[in-house]
């Protein structure tokens, strides 16, 4: 079945570095969502990219999908420690909207 | 408005029990989804419905598990006979139509002794 890889696993960077995860289906999607999971919390929708090449921005994070609609990132410009949690792609499998889920990327910040 | 809630928050059963999840999604939201989270894993889909039907249970593990949707709002989560390895955080998430951002409940944290 469809596979979601996200590296890296652990990122730990200082307050101020800047962040970037990145997320790669086995297939191509008709979109991918990102969410974002805080420590002891559930996720949190982030933003959805529909169109190949798409790049959308929210104040410090950026994102972006592939061309091939196959891959994604998403970066984090001037981390604080607010970003703190864990990153999850995510992309429908085949015509069905069951997402498969990446197993994110924990990104820790030191003040 | 409210957001989606899941009761109990916690739940510690024995080996061969029966449990009951429960999921209020967001008033007026046409689907419905159930996922699983192991620690240090995203979360696996389960089942999603559209209305009362289950439009995909293909992530249910076995039939010892089922969910139900009688009344297209509230969900439940059925577990018979769980095993120690049933013990994961479930989530539910409900969006307003299929395909859109999906919002997530805070989860039932189940553990099976």
């Amino acid at each position: 079945g469809q596979q979601v890889m996200q590296i890296p696993q652990y990122q730990h960077v200082q307050e101020g570095e800047d962040f970037t995860t990145y997320c790669n289906s086995s297939t191509t999607l008709s979109n991918i969502q990102w969410y974002k999971q805080r420590p002891g919390g559930h996720p949190v929708f982030l933003i959805q990219l529909v169109k190949s090449g798409e790049v959308k921005k929210q104040k410090r994070l950026t994102f972006q999908f592939g061309e091939a609609k196959k891959n994604s990132s998403l970066h984090i410009t001037a981390t604080q420690t607010t970003d703190v949690g864990t990153y999850f792609c995510a992309g429908p499998q085949g015509g069905s909207e069951k997402l498969v889920f990446g197993k994110g990327t924990k990104l820790t910040v030191n003040p | 408005g409210a957001g989606v809630s899941q009761t109990p928050s916690n739940k510690v059963t024995e080996k061969g029990k029966y449990v009951e999840l429960r999921c209020d999604p967001i008033s007026g939201h046409t689907a419905l989804y159930w996922y699983r989270q192991s620690l240090g894993q995203g979360p696996e889909f389960l089942i999603y419905f559209q209305g009362t039907g289950a439009a995909d249970d293909s992530g249910l593990p076995n039939d010892r598990f089922f969910a139900v949707r009688p009344e297209g709002s509230v969900s439940t989560l059925k577990i018979q006979r769980t095993e120690r390895g049933d013990s994961a955080v479930y989530l539910c998430a409900s969006s307003l139509n299929l395909g859109v951002k999906q919002f997530f409940g805070p989860g039932t944290r189940l553990t099976v002794l």
